[in-house]
């Protein structure tokens, strides 16, 4: 069984600033993937980033970036230079490799994240 | 390039009703996911399809769900003599054909917003 913790019900950063929003992960799959979402107040769930267990670099796109530490089985987001655009919930998820049931993804509580002015 | 399409975006029913929740894949996808949201959670995993096929269903109430994707047309969650409690957001993804690999990114649609009366 997998399982994602997000340990952070809510956050808030100054506009402009760097914020990190924490997930660790357990899972019994010796290859796995590692995703975010954002869930604007809009209620849609946008693809942010994805990093893959056996990836050597952390995954980067734009202002995101994923610092991933295997060992301690953590996927924080890094949001950069943070925008009023970036306040949402969001929601950390992963899924396995094996055939079937492990394509499902599962998903942490989610963090919402308020950015002020 | 449109991105999954779900209908209605919002439903209301009665006790007793059923809803129907449609969602077409990105062009491209064979691979169908239904999760559902319920208020100030995260989402979580109900069935996945591929065409004419169920692949696993675990996330899926026994009783009064049902989903399909057929040959042609898009893919339908059915909930038959809807309760109170079935009000939530239900979101579908898509993904390209694969050998199952965790890279495989699931996209989302908007999602159709139940509420039962």
């Amino acid at each position: 069984a997998q399982k994602i913790t997000q340990t952070q019900p809510g956050m808030f950063v100054q506009e402009k600033e760097a914020v990190t929003l924490d997930c660790t992960y357990d899972t019994s799959d010796p290859s796995y993937g590692l995703f975010w979402y954002k869930q604007p107040s809009s209620g849609e769930m946008i693809f942010l980033i994805y990093q893959g267990s056996y990836d050597q670099q952390n995954a980067t796109e734009g202002r995101y970036s994923l610092n991933f530490q295997k060992a301690r089985k953590s996927a924080n987001l890094v949001i950069s230079a943070s925008q009023l655009g970036d306040s949402a919930m969001y929601f950390c998820a992963m899924r396995g490799t094996s055939s079937g049931s492990a394509r499902q993804l599962t998903f942490g509580s989610g963090t919402q994240l308020t950015v002020l002015p | 390039n449109a991105g999954v399409m779900q209908n209605p975006r919002h439903l209301v029913r009665r006790r007793g009703q059923e809803a129907r929740l449609r969602c077409s894949p990105m062009k491209g996808h064979s691979h169908v996911y239904w999760y559902r949201q319920l208020p100030e959670e995260g989402l979580k995993f109900m069935v996945y399809l591929q065409k004419e096929n169920i692949i696993d269903e675990s996330g899926m109430p026994k009783e009064r769900f049902s989903a399909e994707f057929p040959k042609e047309g898009p893919s339908i969650l059915r909930i038959q003599q809807v309760v109170r409690g079935d009000s939530a957001a239900y979101f579908c993804a898509s993904s390209p054909p694969s050998g199952g690999r965790s890279t495989d990114t699931q996209y989302f649609g908007p999602g159709t917003r139940l509420t039962v009366l």
